[in-house]
């Protein structure tokens, strides 16, 4: 268990819909990070956050938003849903902003499947 | 360009023997750290083990060792003493400072036989 957590574990959902996926990081790590995981894609960064700022975008679509909050927990938005989203949405903690040194901690994951 | 090419999209080794998973980077930035995560069938990313771009020595963790060849931009994992639950996926990926992102390849799948 790496102390990161995220909700739901499995969501299916249809095409237009917006969904919210959610995750809370490990007890003293600031940054949050979001992955997407799909075949044809493989793993994606997405976005980054530290203590509440936005500290990295990677592939992250302009449908897609985030945000974490003052309890630093983080919520990836995910709006108007196309089949290509469907794929397993990773959240990862670590302690430090930079974090070349320090390793990412993966949560279990969220498997999105868009109908 | 590939910022990080793992070239085995699938590997077989022998219970108990030793086996070495490839991996190229391609990076301008001076400071960077380079990680292996393995993932099972069930999903889950762990973390295996890490490198820094200015460390001399070879990281280990376990039975796990990265082979760093800093001039030909290598930072191969390698596995000793195989089990039969090191089968997984395997990936590797590059954190750059000024990026301030990670960038993973594509895995490998390690298949251990009995």
């Amino acid at each position: 268990d790496s102390g990161v957590t995220q909700t739901p574990k499995h969501l299916i959902t249809a095409t237009g819909q917006r969904v919210t996926l959610r995750c809370s990081p490990r007890s003293g790590d600031l940054s949050v990070y979001w992955y997407q995981q799909s075949l044809d894609q493989g793993l994606q960064f997405l976005i980054q956050y530290y203590n509440g700022e936005e500290r990295a975008k990677g592939n992250i679509l302009e449908r897609f938003s985030a945000q974490q909050f003052p309890d630093l927990h983080s919520e990836l938005n995910l709006s108007s849903l196309e089949l290509g989203d469907s794929a397993l949405y990773f959240c990862a903690s670590s302690v430090a902003k930079g974090d070349i040194h320090n390793e990412q901690f993966f949560g279990p994951g969220t498997r999105l499947t868009v109908l | 360009a590939q910022k990080i090419t793992q070239t085995q999209p699938g590997m077989f080794v022998q219970e108990k023997e030793a086996v070495t998973l490839d991996c190229t980077y391609d990076t301008s930035d001076p400071s960077y750290g380079l990680f292996w995560y393995k993932q099972p069938s069930s999903g889950e990313m762990i973390f295996l083990i890490y490198q820094g771009s200015y460390d001399q020595q070879n990281a280990t963790e376990g039975r796990y060792s990265l082979n760093f060849q800093k001039a030909r931009k290598s930072a191969n994992l390698v596995i000793s003493a195989s089990q039969l639950g090191d089968s997984a996926m395997y990936f590797c990926a590059m954190r750059e400072e000024a990026a301030g992102k990670s960038t993973f390849g594509d895995g490998t799948t390690l298949t251990v036989k009995p």
